[in-house]
């Protein structure tokens, strides 16, 4: 059973430039998040997708925008970029479905390693 | 404010050693608790999660939590550290019963084991 995967594992942009993440959930999960976790701080809430909506979206600017997919994968897309936006990208899978089945635990993926020059 | 305090920065221990790392928060609401490890260079791992019923919770690899209310701490221990427990460890806390399980993370504390 594959958990949560993401690609890529690198990814070195320059200023100004967008860039796009991609995150496929662990199986049988229908709910993807997203955090950025900059260089020695823990992870913060970006946004998060379920039934191909954004359900809640933490304190982040428009530039920061998602999708996810009917399969359930999903995108981070950041345009604009700035050196600030330098960064370890985590997605995080969950299950939400129906209210008996809900599941509060999230499982990471390894992350994408987003440097901004 | 909703928010995760953990104290300690960086913790060193000897091989063998008891540990415990720190965590308080403050959440309107009742919360769920977690406790993440990160190795250098990857993703998170859950270690253990604490939802209701006994306050002492065990987890992966030997960990185990407490959840004390009136202290608004969820702490971490371990009898004995294994070099390889050397990481990064975070405590999150989400809603109960909430739309989303959106997760507030304290800032980590970095364990180092000492030979």
């Amino acid at each position: 059973d594959a958990g949560v995967t993401q690609s890529p594992t690198h990814l070195i942009k320059t200023r100004g430039q967008q860039v796009t993440l991609r995150c496929s959930p662990k199986s049988g999960h229908d709910t993807v998040s997203w955090y950025q976790q900059a260089l020695g701080q823990g992870p913060q809430f970006i946004f998060q997708y379920y039934e191909e909506e954004e359900r809640q979206r933490g304190n982040f600017p428009d530039r920061f925008s998602g999708h996810q997919f009917p399969n359930y994968s999903s995108e981070l897309n950041v345009n604009a970029l700035l050196l600030g936006d330098s960064a370890l990208y985590l997605c995080a899978s969950s299950y939400t479905g129906g209210r008996a089945g809900r599941s509060y635990e999230q499982y990471f993926g390894p992350g994408t390693r987003l440097t901004v020059t | 404010a909703q928010s995760v305090t953990q104290p300690d920065i960086h913790i060193t221990v000897s091989e063998g050693a008891s540990l415990e790392l720190r965590c308080n928060y403050s959440y309107g609401a009742t919360p769920y608790l977690f406790w993440y490890v990160q190795s250098p260079g990857q993703g998170l791992q859950l270690l253990l999660k604490y939802f209701s019923g006994d306050t002492l919770v065990q987890g992966i690899k030997g960990f185990e939590a407490e959840f004390k209310r009136s202290q608004s701490s969820f702490n971490l221990r371990k009898p004995s550290v294994h070099w390889s427990d050397a990481a990064e460890y975070f405590c999150a806390v989400g809603p109960y019963g909430g739309a989303t399980n959106k997760l507030i993370f304290g800032t980590g504390t970095l364990l180092a084991v000492q030979p």
